[in-house]
This record gives C-alpha cells, structure tokens and sequence, in this order.
C-alpha cells in the first residue's frame, strides 16, 4: 500500500538553510508535492515535482528527487521565523477511484532567531 | 490562483448535535472534493472523496452514516457531522481538484476546528 514518511521535528537557526526528508513507497506515483501548515490553518502548496525530475527550484525552495530510493527532500534557504510551520510530504497516487494525495505525518520546523 | 473556501472555521456544539461544515471552491469548478481529518500533532486521514453529482467514496473505517457528504454542485460540498460526540471533535479541512488542472491541483481550505463538549 501507500505510505509516507518523513521526520517529526528539525531546528534550525534563522539564517540557516534547512533540510525537510520523505521517503515513499509507491513507485507509480506522478507527482509529488510539499505542503506547508501554519498553526490553526489549512495547507499551502508550495512545490510540486514531476517524478521524471532530479531537481526542482523555486527561489529559496529547492526540491531533490531520487526515484530509485523513493527520496524526497526539500531545502529552504536562508530560513526565515516565517518558516516555521508543519510541512507534509504527499504523494499523488491511483486507485480505482481517481487520483488522491498520501500525505505524511508532518515535521515541524522550528526556526530560532 | 484557486481558492477554496471552507466554513465554519471553528464552532463548538452540544454532544447529541448535528454540525455542518462548507467546502466551497470559489474561482474554479470542483469536479473532485476531498475532506481530511487532523488530529493534534498527526497527519491529514483522507476521510471520503466526492465527485460531483454522486456518492461519496468512503475510506476504510469512515461511517458514511456519521459523516455524511454531499456534493450538489461543482462548487460546493458539505460535510455533517451527524450525533456528534466529543471524539468527533477534530480539526477538519476540504480540498478540492478542478476539472482544468494541470497537475492534480488540490487547493485545500482553510480548515474547520470542532469542539463537541
């Protein structure tokens, strides 16, 4: 089945470039996303990447796909207070259905001034 | 860009109740809603997806009798937490998928905190 996981929490210094990881089971996916919640509110997409792509960067936003080890990863440079929020990895899957989104558990970013 | 727009955003009601939460996409039509539950510090649980103009598909372990949805148009779902009971009590938010996206396009709403005392 599907299944997403990423770690739970990173801290990092204002400044600082911070690294959020994924990794997927489902090798059918298309596309994969990152998503970014701030407290109390819905989520945000902030980048998505083809599973056809290495590399995908979107000013402070860096997303890296190695499709042979179902790793996702997402860098922010330069983080800012701003960032901090809980940010979900999900993958976009099929079943008979229609497509949906697998989300993981969340890392929450922590960002120290 | 897409807009999705979901109220309430919080409400508070008696155990025994029935509470109704609006999904509405505002500048482009829903051929596809989703609503997702979140517990504190976990991830979104795809709660049932919708299609516009048919029934809902329920994920394993969702009573479709307690969560009931509808989507009458391709601009609005509706989600009512029938008898509610304080384990109900979540943070539940919608997202939607228009029929002209690009890639899957999923726009989610701002959320809904209940709170059945």
């Amino acid at each position: 089945g599907e299944d997403v996981e990423q770690s739970l929490f990173l801290s990092v210094r204002e400044g600082d470039s911070s690294v959020i990881n994924c990794t997927y089971t489902d090798s059918s996916s298309t596309y994969l996303y990152w998503y970014k919640q701030e407290p109390g509110a819905g989520l945000q997409l902030l980048t998505y990447i083809f599973s056809n792509m290495d590399m995908k960067q979107d000013q402070r936003l860096t997303v890296l796909l190695n499709k042979k080890d179902k790793h996702l990863s997402l860098r922010i440079a330069d983080t800012q207070t701003g960032d901090s929020a809980i940010y979900f990895c999900a993958e976009g899957t099929s079943n008979l259905y229609g497509n949906k989104l697998v989300f993981g558990a969340g890392t929450i970013l922590r960002v120290k001034s | 860009g897409a807009v999705v727009s979901q109220h309430p955003s919080w409400v508070i009601c008696k155990s025994g109740t029935s509470v109704k939460i609006e999904c509405r996409s505002l500048d482009f039509q829903a051929t596809t809603m989703f609503w997702y539950r979140q517990f504190p510090k976990q991830s979104l649980m795809l709660m049932a997806t919708s299609n516009e103009g048919s029934k809902a598909t329920y994920e394993q372990g969702v009573e479709k009798d307690k969560f009931l949805i509808n989507h009458a148009s391709l601009t609005l779902s509706t989600l009512t937490v029938t008898s509610a009971h304080p384990e109900d009590s979540s943070f539940y938010i919608c997202s939607a998928r228009g029929v002209d996206s690009l890639i899957y396009g999923y726009t989610f709403g701002s959320g809904t905190r209940l709170t059945v005392v």
